[in-house]
């Protein structure tokens, strides 16, 4: 079964909208830590923001910040005032339990902004 | 710092032979964990290495192997290549401490004909 769901699969906005990504997840355990990573051209993948299960407290860094509620198993992740910069792939991924580095993946979303 | 080196960067082999791929992590870094990433199946996790002993396997074939060396290099090797191990593999070093960040490289392309 897929751990985490990115629904939308393209996104295309113009230079200064705001962009939010969905990213639902699926785990047993009561630990775990949720993360966006960003795949631009290039093809690295870039970390951008981690949250454990623990902390529900949402944050802005930034021009990014995160909604991230347990109840739904939801980790959504906005960009705001979007620049052509930020045109690429975004993965929303999981990691379970203590001691746990294995990365689940969603199919990512593409993101490109138009100037 | 340096960040995550992964060599080579494009790798083109044919079907039947074996691969070796390399990567060296962050300064520090003692996690190692390596990723297949294709277009039909995204972003797979391979295996995992701490101090040179492998923690964590995804589910790939025996054909696809690691190690990791006492400098906290690590290596895959892919045996017997198949048109379907056409991929971006990537490496991800980590600290191992609390905060589960991984860090990842820029990959190796391996193309298999």
């Amino acid at each position: 079964a897929q751990k985490v769901t990115q629904a939308q699969t393209e996104i295309s906005v113009v230079e200064k909208e705001d962009v939010t990504l969905d990213c639902v997840y699926e785990t047993r355990d009561t630990t775990y830590y949720l993360f966006w990573y960003k795949q631009p051209p290039s093809g690295e993948l870039v970390f951008l923001i981690r949250r454990n299960s623990f902390d529900e407290q949402n944050e802005i860094s930034g021009r990014y910040s995160w909604n991230f509620q347990k109840s739904t198993s939801s980790f959504n992740f906005t960009i705001t005032a979007s620049q052509v910069v930020d045109s690429a792939v975004y993965f929303c991924a999981l990691s379970e339990g203590l001691g746990d580095y294995k990365l689940s993946f969603g199919a990512g979303t593409t993101v490109t902004v138009r100037a | 710092k340096a960040g995550v080196t992964q060599t080579p960067r494009y790798l083109i082999k044919t079907r039947g032979q074996q691969v070796t791929l390399s990567c060296s992590p962050i300064s520090g870094h003692r996690s190692v964990s390596w990723y297949q990433q294709t277009p039909g199946q995204g972003l797979q996790f391979l295996f995992e290495y701490f101090s040179e002993t492998q923690r964590n396997k995804g589910n790939f074939p025996g054909r696809f192997s690691g190690r990791q060396f006492s400098n906290s290099r690590s290596e895959m090797n892919v045996s017997t290549l198949e048109l379907g191990d056409s991929a971006l593999y990537l490496c991800a070093s980590s600290s191992s401490g609390t905060s589960y960040e991984q860090y990842f490289g820029p990959g190796t392309r391996l193309t298999v004909t």
